[in-house]
């Protein structure tokens, strides 16, 4: 049973540490999908990779935020410094292409807590 | 620019009835796919249905079916026989074609309780 994996799956830091998020995407899924989600805005794209390569991160702070796919098992998100307005559920997806057929399918999310 | 409607905040139903959940949708392109996904209270986000914009007929996963009203432009979701196991918030989403991130469009969800 393919699945999308994610670590943590719940992490609590305080502000101004690093918070680092790790996803595992479907086995010959080439495009990978960060979204936040949180009551005030909903559900969010944060960045976005297509064959490792990142095309998207505009939904992305800049100063904090960076995402990264090494290899194409792992794709990282990395917050620092973190600040409490990053608390929020953090979710990989990951989809075999990126065409409007193409299910994206959910990781079980990181719920990330910054105090 | 593509917009996803759910107008039901919350839904009740009793157990082994139907529940049809709302979802309207706005794009101009004439292509476009439109997906359900549930998130019961444990968090994870979990693929349901997904209807093609070309597709003649309405799409079904067993107990999900999906009521496609192209002209209407909307997208209901309905569970039969509904269980306990279904309580869990519903989103109705749509791949963003704009800009070729080919990311998702969520609606605002609606919560479903179901009533033993």
């Amino acid at each position: 049973d393919a699945r999308v994996t994610q670590t943590p799956r719940d992490k609590v830091t305080e502000m101004g540490q690093e918070v680092t998020m790790r996803c595992q995407p479907i086995l010959g899924h080439n495009t990978v999908f960060w979204y936040r989600q949180t009551m005030m805005q909903g559900l969010e794209l944060l960045a976005y990779f297509r064959n490792r390569a990142p095309l998207d991160d505009s939904g992305m702070p800049k100063d904090r935020f960076s995402a990264e796919m090494p290899d194409a098992t792992l794709a990282t998100l990395k917050i620092q410094p973190s600040e409490p307005r990053d608390s929020a559920v953090y979710f990989c997806a990951s989809a075999s292409g990126t065409g409007y057929t193409d299910t994206q399918y959910f990781g079980p999310g990181t719920r990330l807590t910054v105090l | 620019a593509q917009k996803i409607t759910q107008t039901q905040p919350g839904m009740f139903v009793q157990e082994k009835e139907a529940v049809t959940l709302d979802c309207t949708y706005d794009t101009s392109d004439p292509s476009y796919g439109l997906f359900w996904y549930k998130q019961p209270s444990s968090g994870e986000m979990i693929f349901l249905i997904y209807q093609g914009s070309y597709d003649q007929q309405n799409a079904t996963e067993g107990r999900y079916s999906l009521n496609f009203q192209k002209a209407r432009k909307s997208a209901n979701l309905v569970i039969s026989a509904s269980q306990l196991g279904d309580s869990a918030m519903y989103f109705c989403a749509m791949r963003d074609l704009s800009g070729n991130t080919g990311k998702l469009i969520f609606g605002q969800g609606t919560t479903l309780q179901v009533k033993p």
